[in-house]
């Protein structure tokens, strides 16, 4: 099985903040690496796929870049709205389909 | 668009079983896979299982393997997850996702998910 580490667990941010969150993969999966945000009590929504391709919809300072092992999610400048809880999962292998352990991301 | 609900939730003993079922609208069931996913309360989600568009094939996860099984009826628009033996474990929401790749074969994405449905395993 692919197992995917995100960093940091949690953060702490103030809304105009660039935020950054790191996701690695056991082994290269190329770039099918996808996120998620979750909020308290909601379904997750899909943000990016395919490791940088934005979900229709999303707002556009969600970017996503990495390949191999190594993957990011960036936030240009934090919003009230996305503090949230957010997961990477890996496409590449399946059976199973894996989740990072997620990352929340807090108001300062 | 498009869009997921869930039914089937509750509580049930250790040992038991209980079915979920999924209904789409919105988009083209029958040409994508769907998934069952599960979150346990506080914790990170956990992928457990996929179906392929036309149901003839089906995938796990490890600690489902055996116990759980994945069906759609795409007359009904709908996916089923069929839950034996089980465990204090397994307790968690369940959500249903769809697939993101039309006739999808191993899974991809998750574009669309439901809103969730409570599954609890306790004497």
């Amino acid at each position: 099985d692919i197992q995917m580490t995100q960093s940091p667990s949690s953060l702490s941010a103030s809304v105009g903040d660039r935020v950054t969150i790191t996701c690695r993969a056991s082994q290269s999966i190329s770039t099918y690496l996808n996120w998620y945000q979750q909020k308290p009590g909601k379904a997750p929504k899909l943000l990016i796929y395919a490791a940088s391709s934005l979900q229709s919809g999303v707002p556009s300072r969600f970017t996503g870049s990495g390949s191999g092992t190594d993957f990011t999610l960036t936030i240009s400048s934090l919003q009230p709205e996305d503090f949230a809880t957010y997961y990477c999962q890996q496409s590449f292998s399946s059976p199973p389909l894996t989740f990072g352990g997620g990352t929340k991301v807090e108001i300062k | 668009q498009g869009l997921l609900v869930e039914s089937g939730g509750g509580v049930v003993q250790p040992g038991g079983s209980l079915t979920l079922s999924c209904t789409a609208s919105g988009f083209t069931f029958s040409t994508y896979g769907m998934h069952w996913v599960r979150q346990a309360p506080g914790k990170g989600l956990e992928w457990v299982a996929f179906i392929r568009y036309l149901g003839g094939n089906k995938f796990y996860g490890n600690s489902v393997k055996g116990r759980f099984t994945i069906s759609r009826d795409n007359s009904k628009n709908t996916v089923y997850l069929q839950m034996n033996s089980l465990r204090a474990e397994d307790t968690a929401v369940y959500y249903c996702a769809k697939d993101n790749m039309v006739q999808g074969v191993i899974g991809d994405a998750f574009d669309i998910w439901g809103q969730g449905t409570v599954v609890t395993v306790s004497s």
